[in-house]
């Protein structure tokens, strides 16, 4: 089943806990990226990647990082969460000719 | 960069009645319009998308329209049911640096009252 995963789904951390949120995909695309949701704003992008090694930022990537060694893998990393980090988070995929984007099923991230 | 507007941000309509969401985009370069639904604790999914080179889409009770001189496309939805209710976001994106960049509106909630 063609599918985008992240883990873990809910997270309940305390400020400047390094933490790392998983995400992979099995459908073979190119392209990766994270969201933040919040109430009000919508879906705010993260960090995107076009490739393996390639990762450029997105409209929000203060306090984030990501890194893409393998074509299914992109995980976002938080090296110091703070409160103002909490929020829902989703990772996403698409291929480089069809741009639709299949969602993960969100990581739900509170940082105490 | 690019900036997408979106409204109503709530939306009530009748079960059977029409409900449609409208959005702006500034850039003229985007040439993709994706919209998705997001039910409650759900993840986004595609619903239906249009391109620059067309004008309007349908796919069964859901449509789309675009006007391209006005920076402006649509989400119609005809004869609503109560799964419709949900989270709709539009999006507008472009081919920037190799990579189709997707600015999202800020969402509507649709409810549909039976």
């Amino acid at each position: 089943e063609a599918q985008v995963t992240q883990n873990p789904r809910y997270l309940i951390t305390v400020t400047g806990k390094k933490l790392t949120v998983t995400c992979s995909q099995n459908m073979n695309h190119e392209y990766m990226s994270w969201y933040r949701q919040d109430p009000g704003l919508g879906l705010r992008q993260i960090y995107y990647s076009m490739n393996v090694e390639v990762t450029d930022k997105g409209d929000v990537p203060e306090g984030y990082k990501v890194s893409r060694k393998e074509k299914r893998n992109f995980p976002l990393i938080l090296e110091s969460p703070s409160p103002n980090q909490t929020s829902l988070y989703f990772c996403a995929s698409s291929s480089e000719l069809y741009n639709e984007q299949f969602f993960g099923p969100g990581t739900r991230l509170t940082v105490l | 960069g690019e900036n997408v507007e979106q409204h109503p941000s709530t939306l009530s309509v009748q079960e059977g009645d029409s409900a449609v969401i409208k959005c702006t985009y500034s850039d003229s370069a985007s040439n993709y319009f994706p919209w998705y639904k997001q039910e409650l604790g759900k993840r986004p999914q595609l619903i239906i998308d249009i391109r620059s080179n067309v004008g309007e889409k349908k796919d069964q009770r859901i449509a789309v329209t675009l006007n391209k001189t006005a920076k402006h496309f649509s989400l119609h939805i005809t004869e609503t049911q109560p799964e419709d209710s949900a989270v709709y976001f539009c999006a507008a994106s472009k081919r920037s640096g190799g990579y189709q960049k997707v600015t999202f509106g800020i969402g509507t909630k649709l409810q549909v009252i039976p």
